[in-house]
């Protein structure tokens, strides 16, 4: 089975721009979640979609927000990006059964200047 | 308020010994100890994973020990080998919850 995939790998935007990230989860699953890491805050949970419906939401501002298609693939968008929106956002998917494994994509790399 | 704390930040360990990670959780709702491992340029990778209803669960060289009325969790690595030089989070989650809640890692470095 091949893993879950995020496009892009890298991204660089300017401060005020929105940037849009694609994930592509596991074939079968059902529930993807997203994640921002950075070196000071760490790995933060923020939104988990399943069948298209997002089930949970992180402390994040409504700058962050995503969406998931009948595929189960997701999106998330990032509006009026700041300079601390640079980090590594990364997905992860599962197949929706309650607290089931999450596998993790390697991550888009998004550098605001 | 960070719900679950790791220890220590950064380890270095022969080759051949015994890596143990700490973390301890404050909510007592979390009901799911996953622990995961990160390459760099990698995103993070499921090493192993425990419930509450055991105190010890092993596959390979990797243990997680479970102490629930501390609420506390550890990893224990055996025979460390220079690949299992990565970074290391322990997270938790709530019953019902997708939302893993992450310790902010440990780096490991193995030495030959």
């Amino acid at each position: 089975k091949a893993g879950v995939t995020q496009t892009p790998r890298y991204l660089i935007k300017t401060r005020g721009q929105q940037v849009t990230l694609s994930c592509s989860p596991i074939s079968g699953h059902r529930s993807v979640s997203w994640y921002q890491q950075t070196p000071g805050q760490g790995l933060q949970f923020l939104f988990e979609y399943f069948s298209e419906t997002q089930r949970n939401k992180g402390n994040f501002p409504g700058r962050f927000s995503g969406r998931q298609f009948s595929n189960s693939r997701s999106e998330m968008n990032v509006s009026t990006l700041e300079l601390g929106d640079s980090a590594l956002y990364l997905c992860a998917s599962s197949t929706g059964q309650v607290q089931d494994e999450q596998y993790f994509g390697p991550g888009t790399r998004l550098t605001v200047t | 308020q960070q719900q679950v704390k790791q220890s220590p930040q950064s380890l270095i360990v022969q080759k051949g010994g015994i890596s143990i990670i700490n973390c301890a959780y404050e909510n007592t709702a979390f009901d799911y100890f996953p622990w995961y491992q990160q390459f760099p340029g990698k995103g993070p990778a499921l090493l192993i994973a425990i419930r509450p209803d055991v105190s010890e669960k092993k596959e390979g060289r990797f243990t997680i020990s479970f102490n629930k009325s501390a609420k506390q969790f550890s990893l224990h690595i055996m025979d460390s080998q220079p690949g299992d030089s990565a970074t290391y989070f322990c997270a938790a989650s709530r019953a019902g919850s997708y939302q893993l809640t992450f310790g902010k890692g440990t780096k490991l470095s193995v030495i030959p």
